[in-house]
């Protein structure tokens, strides 16, 4: 079962930052967070993925609080093409990296 | 292209029948999971691999449903007498033997039992 919340839907201004967040208040010492996203009809793509240090790479940031129960993906400069479902997933190495997937965030990118 | 490849993209089957997908992983990745995911729907684990063994499936795996990775590269999800039910986008996914891994996904195989 997923263990984190995510809002259903959300809009965000083309070229505007899109922040998206996630509740994962169960989350245990070793899981870590990982994010990704679902374009209509295609498999789901790697974003980024950290344990409790904020992380940085060429499609987005990912802050996670201090007592790690919530996280937030920041897309900085967002386009038309990152409107997709954005999942966030908690995961751990003792359990395979399974990762249970809930409904996610659908973002859409308005012009 | 290095990415994990499935294939068939597509299959229309009638109930009843049996079907069987393939998943490529990426070369060096030693896991391999599969996924279902219906309309509107998170995708939702079913079975991963670490090389040949497969080490887990889940309740949602039932007996008509059954995985392979023979030689540990390739895999193949088999469904025997197909329900509508069944009917959905099967996800292959594949990363590094690591304590630590990113999954990637291919593109999936949309099955339509009718």
């Amino acid at each position: 079962d997923a263990k984190t919340t995510q809002p259903t839907s959300m809009d965000c201004a083309e070229g505007r930052a899109a922040n998206l967040p996630c509740n994962h208040s169960t989350i245990s010492g070793n899981e870590y967070v990982y994010w990704y996203r679902q374009i209509h009809s295609q498999g789901p793509q790697y974003i980024i993925h950290g344990l409790k240090n904020n992380e940085t790479n060429e499609m987005a940031s990912l802050i996670i609080t201090e007592d790690r129960k919530s996280s937030t993906l920041i897309l900085p400069h967002a386009t038309l093409r990152d409107t997709a479902v954005y999942y966030c997933i908690v995961s751990g190495a003792n359990t395979g990296n399974q990762f249970y997937f809930g409904t996610g965030t659908s973002l859409t990118v308005i012009p | 292209d290095t990415g994990v490849s499935q294939n068939p993209r597509h299959k229309i089957t009638k109930r009843g029948q049996n079907v069987t997908f393939r998943c490529d992983p990426i070369s060096e990745h030693n896991r391999l999971y599969w996924y279902r995911q219906t309309l509107g729907q998170g995708p939702e684990f079913l079975t991963y691999f670490q090389n040949e063994a497969q080490l887990e499936k889940s309740r949602l795996l039932s007996d008509r449903f059954s995985a392979e990775r023979p030689k540990g590269s390739f895999s193949t999800l088999e469904i025997q007498r197909t329900e509508q039910g069944d009917s959905a986008m099967y996800l292959c996914a594949s990363s590094r033997d690591a304590g630590v891994a990113e999954a990637f996904f291919g593109q999936g195989t949309r099955l339509t039992v009718v």
